[in-house]
């Protein structure tokens, strides 16, 4: 059973583009969680997905990001107009459909916007 | 809301050193306890775990103890590795109030020297 996996590891932008990072859950996880961690801090709940819909948003910035999970295909998080402060490591979590308190963490995307 | 604080650090040991890193959390309800550890460049790996209060986790030689009455979960290890050089994150995650997200500290650097 793989675990989460994310993409690209390595992600550089320059101000003003868009930064799409993709993460597949572990196989049969319904529940997906992104976080994200700014330097030399830990990491800070961004937004709560199961299939096709938004079941927790309030760590995400009120503009130019936004996240999904599609029936079909891998969840994305999406930034638009990078700016310089959104350089982080996000990372992605699932977890299975029955209530758990356990979350599995892919290998992160490592932003840089120059 | 839910906070979990931790020692700050960073903590260099000789190998063999007992190891202590302080773990103290805020929550609303009754939240599952996690130490996960990230070594450099990775994701983050759970190490161990406790669900109830006088539980104890354990892996690889760490423990951490929930305690309620203090409201912590410091983590120990006898003696400590090189290879146990990484970064420790305290967390905890309430399902019942905060659908699975984990709340988690701002990390301790451990640098083990042999």
């Amino acid at each position: 059973n793989a675990g989460v996996m994310q993409n690209p590891r390595h992600l550089v932008r320059r101000r003003g583009q868009e930064a799409r990072l993709r993460c597949s859950p572990m196989k049969g996880h319904s529940h997906v969680y992104w976080y994200r961690q700014l330097p030399e801090e830990g990491l800070k709940f961004m937004v709560y997905l199961q299939k096709e819909n938004i079941i927790d948003e309030s760590g995400m910035p009120k503009e130019r990001f936004s996240a999904e999970f599609p029936k079909e295909g891998p969840s994305i998080l999406r930034i638009q107009q990078v700016v310089r402060g959104d350089s982080a490591a996000y990372f992605c979590a699932s977890s299975p459909p029955e209530i758990t308190d356990t979350q599995y963490f892919g290998p992160g995307t490592r932003l840089t916007v120059l | 809301g839910d906070s979990v604080t931790q020692m700050e650090g960073p903590v260099t040991l000789s190998e063999e050193a007992f190891l202590t890193i302080n773990c103290t959390y805020t929550a609303t309800g009754y939240p599952s306890l996690f130490w996960y550890v990230q070594y450099p460049g990775e994701g983050l790996q759970l190490l161990l775990k406790a669900t109830k209060a006088d539980d104890k986790g354990s892996n690889k030689g760490f423990e951490a103890t929930y305690r309620k009455e203090t409201t912590s979960f410091h983590l120990e290890k006898g003696s400590v590795q090189v290879s146990d050089s990484a970064v420790y994150f305290c967390a905890l995650s309430d399902f019942n109030t905060n659908a699975g997200k984990s709340t988690f500290g701002d990390g301790t650097t451990l640098t083990v020297k042999p």
